[in-house]
């Protein structure tokens, strides 16, 4: 079944904890995405990849970090969390960047305290 | 920066009857649009696209229109159920500058009364 899978669903962690959040997709896409949602705000891109090693910052990137190894991996890793990096999370995936249509992940939803 | 808007946050309605929701949008140069479906607890799901050169595109139940001149797409469902209850968003393709990303809207919250 072609999907996009991250993990965890739900996380609880503390200020200043490294995290990473897991995503993969199994339909061979090109381009990545991480997203976040907030009441209020919409989705809002944090970073996104084009292809495999290339990488650029979305709207709000302050605060993560992203790497693309391998074309089917695309980890948002949280240095050092936040209160205000509590969020629901999404990856999102793409035969190409925006002219095609972005399959979404199940959502990860964080919490720090 | 580019903007997409929408005219209601929430829409009521009864079930069996038609629903439309309006998205507006900034950027004159995006070619491509996407409706995205997202029930509580969901991931965004995709609905219907649609293409610049396109001013319709017709789905099972769902129907978009794109007026490019006024800058403005709807999302028509035929005889709302109460699955279609969820948060409906559009997004339009950004522009080159940005990745070709997809800019989302806050979305409009469909409710459908039995």
């Amino acid at each position: 079944e072609a999907q996009v899978t991250q993990n965890p669903r739900y996380l609880i962690t503390v200020t200043g904890k490294k995290l990473t959040v897991t995503c993969s997709q199994n339909m061979n896409h090109e381009y990545m995405s991480w997203y976040r949602q907030d009441p209020g705000l919409g989705l809002r891109q944090i970073y996104y990849s084009m292809n495999v090693e290339v990488t650029d910052k979305g709207d709000v990137p302050e605060g993560y970090k992203v790497s693309r190894k391998e074309k089917r991996n695309f980890p948002l890793i949280l240095e050092s969390p936040s209160p205000n990096q509590t969020s629901l999370y999404f990856c999102a995936s793409s035969l190409s960047s925006g002219g095609s249509e972005q399959f979404f992940g199940p959502g990860t939803r964080l919490t720090v305290l | 920066g580019e903007s997409v808007g929408l005219h209601l946050p929430t829409l009521s309605v009864q079930e069996g009857d038609n629903s439309i929701i309006n998205c507006a949008y900034s950027n004159s140069a995006s070619d491509y649009f996407i409706w995205y479906k997202q029930e509580s607890g969901k991931g965004p799901q995709f609905i219907i696209d649609i293409r610049s050169n396109m001013d319709k595109r017709q789905g099972q139940r769902v129907t978009v229109l794109l007026n490019k001149t006024v800058k403005h797409l709807s999302l028509q469902i035929a005889a709302t159920q109460p699955g279609d209850s969820a948060v409906y968003f559009c997004a339009p393709k950004g522009g080159n500058n940005q990745g070709g990303k997809l800019i989302f809207g806050q979305g409009t919250e469909l409710s459908v009364k039995p």
